[in-house]
């Protein structure tokens, strides 16, 4: 089973200003394809998980440009421009490489 | 309008079965890989299962904590997908989501529906 770990845990992040979230996972996620099956998603307070990257940097329909993914291998970064008060919630990686698929333990954002 | 939309749940006593139905529209269950996550009370994201789609042969694919007592299944007709879940456990107290599985990605997911399992 692939091992997904995320830091920091928490982060609190003043309006308007920028935040990162590092993914790690204990294998490669690139696939004999090529692809790295790298995905992001955003659990906002009450609501279900919503997809805002998939394989690494793609941003999903309806993501805005404030969000942007990089890394490979086994290291990734989630990256936000400018935090907006709608961008509050937890942040989980997850690898699409293998079954199990497994989630990293989430990032959870708020405002200062 | 493209969603999902789960139900079943409820508390049930340790040992005990229940079934979750996850009903889909705008789209058919049977293209797409439907997968099962679910969520602890104030934990994180737990994959539960899939079922592969039509095309990759309908498969079924578990997580340890579940192979054995959950059984992942589909009706096309309904265009409903299904979590059987038998010998229910208190640590299977969760919600429970179904998403839809595209490309290793999940890009559609349930409102979600909560299990207790509780005596």
């Amino acid at each position: 089973e692939i091992v997904m770990t995320q830091t920091p845990l928490s982060l609190s992040v003043t309006p308007g200003q920028p935040a990162s979230i590092s993914c790690k996972s204990s294998q490669s996620l690139q696939d004999r394809d090529g692809r790295t099956y790298l995905s992001w998603y955003l659990q906002k307070p009450g609501q279900p998980p919503q997809l805002l990257m998939y394989e690494v940097y793609n941003r999903f329909s309806g993501v805005p440009d404030t969000f942007s993914g990089s890394g490979s291998g086994t290291d990734f970064t989630l990256e936000i421009s400018r935090v907006e008060a709608e961008d509050v919630g937890v942040y989980y990686c997850m690898q699409g490489l293998q079954n199990p698929r497994t989630f990293g333990p989430g990032t959870k954002v708020d405002l200062k | 309008e493209v969603q999902l939309v789960e139900s079943g749940g409820g508390l049930v006593q340790p040992g005990r079965s229940l079934t979750l139905s996850c009903a889909a529209s705008g789209f058919s269950v049977g293209d797409y890989a439907m997968t099962w996550v679910r969520q602890a009370p104030g934990k994180g994201l737990e994959w539960v299962g899939l079922i592969r789609s039509k095309s990759y042969g309908g498969t079924t694919d578990y997580a340890a904590s579940v192979r054995g007592r959950f059984t992942i299944s589909r009706d096309d007709s309904k265009n409903i997908a299904y979590l059987r879940m038998n010998y229910l456990r208190t640590e299977d107290t969760a919600v429970y989501y179904c998403a839809r599985s595209f490309e290793r990605r999940l890009d559609l997911w349930g409102q979600g529906i909560l299990v207790v399992v509780s005596s």
